[in-house]
């Protein structure tokens, strides 16, 4: 267990709401990670963050926004959702440049969009 | 671009040994990962090649060739709770994992 917490795990939400989803670790890690996970498709990086207020774009970032006010929390906001942002998103925290370190993750948040 | 393949789908038979292959072109490589995921789970690390040859844990293990770009991972003595999906990841020259999109391994008894 590396101390990865998502919530919440299930949200059912309504096309053009704003939704955000919350990653907590306790593990003081630097790195921190967005993905999404959708049938035929590896897990794609949303945006990921490399400290408090450092944030980055991955490859699927249109439509989605970070934040990074503290160590421990990373929050991803869908500002206005859509049926193509229905997936599974998964947190990760992850210690890059250091040679056979993996990525941890958390259980992973359910977002149906109808 | 870059690109990970590996089978959508395989099939073993409890007990046996299967091989999931894994070919990558990526920018740079610093390291390719195995990992595991039940399904309605997170993924798990499984293991971490970064240069030539065999990795050895237990009933798994795997492979690298960084000239062929291409890394298998070995089940041996296939239990019903190996029934998941194997992902694999390299970490390209940005330190950012690029995913393949899974293989299900189905195990029948």
């Amino acid at each position: 267990d590396a101390g990865i917490t998502q919530s919440p795990r299930h949200k059912v939400t309504e096309t053009g709401t704003p939704v955000t989803l919350r990653c907590h670790q306790t593990e003081n890690h630097r790195y921190m990670y967005w993905y999404r996970q959708d049938p035929g498709h590896g897990l794609r990086l949303i945006h990921y963050s490399y400290g408090v207020k450092d944030t980055d774009k991955g490859e699927v970032s249109d439509g989605y926004s970070v934040s990074r006010s503290k160590t421990e929390d990373f929050l991803l906001t869908l500002e206005s959702a859509t049926s193509s942002q229905t997936s599974v998103y998964f947190c990760a925290i992850s210690r890059p440049g250091q040679p056979g370190t993996e990525a941890f993750f958390g259980q992973g948040t359910r977002l149906t969009v109808v | 671009g870059q690109n990970i393949d590996q089978p959508t789908e395989m099939t073993a038979t409890e007990g046996a040994i299967v091989q999931i292959n894994c070919t990558y072109q990526t920018s740079g490589f610093n390291g390719l990962f195995w990992y595991q995921q039940h399904a309605g789970e997170a993924p798990t690390f499984l293991s971490y090649n970064v240069l030539d040859g065999l990795e050895e844990k237990g009933r798994f293990s795997s492979f690298l060739s960084r000239s062929k770009g291409y890394s298998y991972l070995l089940l041996k003595e296939l239990q019903m709770k190996d029934s998941a999906s194997y992902l694999c990841a390299v970490r390209d020259s940005n330190y950012q994992l690029i995913w393949g999109a899974g293989t299900k391994l189905i195990i029948k008894p």
